[in-house]
């Protein structure tokens, strides 16, 4: 069974632009969460997405959005760049039994985002 | 508010030595419990996770871990390291609730030396 994939796996961006990033999960996994890695806070949650709906939301701004299609693919968007959103964004699908509950998460290799 | 702890950052260790990994954590309610290892250049894979039931799970690669409820622990273990088990290990905690978000450790960088 292929793993999560994550395109781009690298990018650089300028302060102030925006960015789109893309997950696509393993198959049959319809819960697709994001998180961010970064040196000095760690990994840390940003949202989840469940049928097309975000679940859960972590403590990020606003700039920090995501969607999810029909087929589980998953985006996630980054407004206004900021010199501190430079980080391992991580994408994570999970089997979802009856009545919502989830199984472990599998990790995909991350797009590696820098802002200059 | 929720948190977990790992106390070691870095450990290093001869090869053939014992491991053990701490993983403390704070949550007002039911959780499940991870153990991710991120090797150098790869990204995070799944050591070994408690749902519930027995308390001492057993992960891949010879790892275990014991959930301590009243001591809000779960710790990594392993009797005999290798060289190829130098990574990074984070530690992680989600809800029973059905919300899928973890909230990990800070982790800890183990280094095997052959």
């Amino acid at each position: 069974k292929a793993g999560v994939t994550q395109t781009p796996r690298y990018l650089i961006k300028t302060r102030g632009q925006q960015v789109t990033l893309s997950c696509s999960p393993i198959s049959g996994h319809r819960s697709v969460s994001w998180y961010q890695q970064t040196p000095g806070q760690g990994l840390q949650f940003l949202f989840e997405y469940f049928s097309e709906t975000q679940r859960n939301k972590g403590n990020f701004p606003g700039r920090f959005s995501g969607r999810q299609f029909s087929n589980s693919r998953s985006e996630m968007n980054v407004s206004t760049l900021e010199l501190g959103d430079s980080a391992l964004y991580l994408c994570a699908s999970s089997f979802v039994l009856a009545g919502g509950l989830t199984y472990e998460q599998y990790f995909g290799p991350g797009t590696r985002l820098t802002v200059t | 508010a929720q948190s977990v702890s790992q106390h070691n950052h870095h450990v290093i260790l001869s090869e053939a030595a014992s491991l053990e990994l701490g993983c403390n954590y704070s949550y007002g309610g039911t959780v499940n419990l991870f153990w991710y290892v991120q090797y150098p250049g790869q990204h995070l894979q799944l050591l070994l996770k408690y749902f519930s039931g027995d308390p001492l799970v057993k992960g891949i690669k010879g790892f275990e871990a014991e959930f301590i409820k009243s001591k809000f622990s779960f710790n990594l273990r392993k009797p005999s390291v290798q060289w190829s088990d130098t990574a990074e290990y984070f530690c992680a905690v989600s809800p029973q609730t059905g919300a899928n978000n973890l909230f990990f450790g800070t982790g800890t960088r183990l280094t095997v030396i052959p």
